[in-house]
């Protein structure tokens, strides 16, 4: 079946640096890829879609300059949360789509923690 | 805008026993598709089971079934013959094309009672 790597599984980052988060479809070419954050006994709140080859689209109250989603290819998108700060802290989740008719494939998420 | 809603947040049922968990939904879609999905402690989300709005017919999967009332925009997840491997969280999500973004309710944590 289709699969989607995520790495890292977690990370512990300083606050002020960046942090860069891989999604990859390993057996499928992803036409679209999801970011998802989930809070502790939340649900999934999407921050984005993105698209290979364009601009990502982010949902409303989502800050595009510190959420950096780049889709370069059909099999890896990356977040890149820049200038950490604590309360960025949460778990991410990514989910590749191969296309209309297929269904979604989930990473297994990153545990982000600002210190 | 589409939402979802899972109006259980706790649910809990005896081991081998059948329980049902709740999912209202509203869009002005027609055709759209539902999902349930599973996330245990690990937090991987494991697909349950999908329905297609066209399909008057319910989804099943083994041991987990819908019902899917299309005029009342409700499905609900039934899970027979419970198991502790069923402990997780399930989330109801709906999109209105296939590929396209998922909407997520709020969840319904599920216990196994041995």
């Amino acid at each position: 079946g289709a699969v989607v790597s995520q790495h890292p599984s977690r990370v512990i980052c300083k606050s002020g640096t960046s942090v860069k988060i891989e999604c990859r479809s390993l057996d499928f070419q992803a036409t679209t890829m999801f970011w998802y954050r989930q809070f502790p006994k939340q649900s999934l709140m999407l921050m984005a879609t993105s698209n290979e080859g364009s601009k990502a689209t982010y949902e409303q109250g989502v800050e595009k300059d510190k959420f950096l989603i780049n889709h370069a290819s059909l099999t890896l998108s990356t977040l890149t949360v820049t200038s950490a700060h604590p309360e960025d802290s949460s778990f991410y989740i990514c989910s590749a789509v191969q296309g209309s008719g297929y269904g979604y494939t989930f990473g297994s998420g990153t545990r982000l923690t600002v210190v | 805008a589409q939402t979802v809603t899972q109006s259980q947040p706790e649910m809990s049922v005896q081991e081998a026993e059948t329980v049902t968990l709740s999912c209202t939904y509203d869009t002005s879609e027609s055709d759209y598709y539902l999902f349930w999905y599973k996330q245990p402690p690990s937090r991987q989300m494991i697909l349950v089971i999908r329905q297609e709005a066209y399909k008057q017919q319910n989804a099943t999967e083994n041991r987990f079934s819908v019902n899917f009332q299309k005029a009342a925009k409700s499905f609900s997840l039934k899970i027979s013959d419970s198991q502790l491997g069923d402990a997780a969280m399930y989330f109801c999500a709906y999109t209105r094309g296939s590929g396209e973004k998922l909407t997520f309710g709020t969840g319904t944590r599920l216990t196994i009672i041995p």
